[in-house]
């Protein structure tokens, strides 16, 4: 099963405006990642927040990191039509060796 | 520098036979690992090498091996092919240890026809 799950599945927004996705994961974490992937190409590295951190902001992402709910939020801002695309979180389980598992990702459309 | 190369990007094969894919990581990184995609799995983890030696296995089955060159290109091998193995592989390297997250390839898309 997953360990990472994002809300909401989909979400469609206007350019301009702000996006919101969330992730909810399980088990204790090393450090918790978000990756963007457009249509059917490789994942892109967006942010990766460490477990004893709680907001990491980078350009116009702001991720947000709750260990004790076992929940993240990436946020992007002002949000253009190229920011399209599938973003997954991911969660680092150190098992003597690292293992990282991805959610079912958020597909985010931006309509100019 | 050189981003995670995979080859081939796209294969066709039929049911019952083998395939081999490759990926050569970004110079220097030392942890390789891949991942299946299908619309309705998702990414799904399939192994990690680090140093040649795999840490990390998926739930798979044993049809999908792997393996690590001393140079830390890897490669994967799918034996008896299913059609349900139909899917976009993915690679990934990282230096290994605290990392900074995974650099991907572009992937292989695999057909089983």
């Amino acid at each position: 099963s997953q360990q990472g799950e994002e809300d909401p599945q989909a979400l469609s927004i206007q350019e301009g405006e702000n996006a919101t996705m969330n992730c909810s994961y399980k088990t204790s974490i090393n450090n918790l990642q978000w990756y963007r992937q457009n249509s059917g190409r490789g994942l892109v590295h967006l942010i990766l927040i460490r477990s004893n951190e709680r907001e990491k902001h980078s350009g116009r992402l702001r991720v947000t990191l709750d260990t004790s709910k076992k929940s993240s939020s990436l946020l992007i801002t002002a949000s253009r039509a190229a920011d399209t695309a599938s973003y997954f979180c991911a969660t680092d389980l150190n098992t003597g060796g690292f293992k990282t598992i991805f959610g079912a990702g958020t597909r985010l459309f931006v309509k100019a | 520098k050189a981003g995670v190369t995979q080859t081939p990007r796209y294969l066709i094969k039929t049911r019952g036979q083998q395939v081999t894919l490759s990926c050569s990581p970004i110079s220097g990184h030392r942890s390789v690992s891949w991942y299946q995609q299908t619309p309705g799995q998702g990414l799904q983890f399939l192994f990690e090498y680090f140093s040649e030696t795999q840490r990390n296995k998926g739930n798979f089955p044993g049809r999908f091996s792997g393996r690590q060159f001393s140079n830390s290109r890897s490669e994967m091998n799918v034996s008896t092919l299913e059609l349900g193995d139909s899917a976009l592989y993915l690679c990934a390297s990282s230096p290994g240890g605290d990392r900074a997250g995974y650099t991907f390839g572009s992937g292989t898309r695999l057909t089983v026809v």
